[in-house]
């Protein structure tokens, strides 16, 4: 099974600072078809998760456009460029390559 | 837009199975995966498996194998997880999602807590 590992665990940003979660996969998550199955989740407090960034790189629908996800093979980053009170919960990266496996989660707070 | 709506919380005792369906709406149920992914109380989230609605095709994370079941009726746009010889390790909420392929969950359901208690 791939594992995925992420830094760190929790985060306490101030409003309009900017802040970076890594991600680190067990082998690399480039498909032979050029993709990269690597994608990002925000589970606010008391909801269900929702996408932010899908295929390393590609922002969901409606998602802020201070989120970019960045990264290839093995390292990959997730950044706000200038944090909000709604970014308050806890991020997860998930990996798509061979089934699907997530890491253990990274709690933001402010 | 795509909607998942899931059936309501449930109480077991250990060694009971437990069906949770999940209906879609809002898209083609074929053209998407229907995921399972499940949270235990103050824990992380951790994927049980997936459907292929077209297929029928199923893959299942290796710690379920042999006691978690998906299928699909295509009539209602309904997917179904079936968990069997339930223990306390159990207890968690819920999730389907759907996804392109086995990749970006965009639409959620809203969870359904299960809870395995003698």
């Amino acid at each position: 099974d791939i594992v995925m590992t992420q830094s760190p665990l929790s985060l306490t940003v101030t409003p309009g600072e900017p802040a970076s979660i890594s991600c680190r996969a067990s082998q690399s998550l480039l498909h032979r078809n050029g993709y990269t199955y690597l994608d990002w989740y925000l589970q606010k407090p008391g909801q269900s998760p929702q996408l932010l960034i899908y295929l390393g790189s590609d922002r969901a629908s409606g998602a802020p456009d201070r989120f970019r996800g960045s990264g290839s093979g093995t390292d990959f980053t997730l950044q706000i460029s200038r944090v909000e009170a709604e970014d308050v919960g806890v991020y997860y990266c998930m990996q798509g390559l061979q089934s699907n496996t997530f890491g253990q989660g990274t709690k933001l707070e402010i | 837009q795509a909607q998942l709506v899931q059936s309501g919380a449930e109480v077991k005792r250990p060694g009971a199975s437990v069906r949770v369906s999940c209906k879609a709406s809002g898209y083609t149920f074929t053209s998407y995966y229907i995921h399972w992914v499940r949270q235990a109380p103050g824990q992380g989230l951790e994927w049980v498996g997936w459907i292929n609605p077209k297929s029928g095709g199923v893959n299942y994370a290796q710690k379920f194998h042999g006691r978690v079941t998906v299928t699909r009726d295509t009539s209602i746009n309904t997917v179904y997880m079936d968990l069997t010889s339930l223990t306390s390790d159990d207890t968690a909420i819920y999730h389907c999602a759907r996804g392109t392929g086995t990749t970006e969950f965009d639409a959620w359901g809203q969870g359904t807590l299960v809870t395995v208690s003698s």
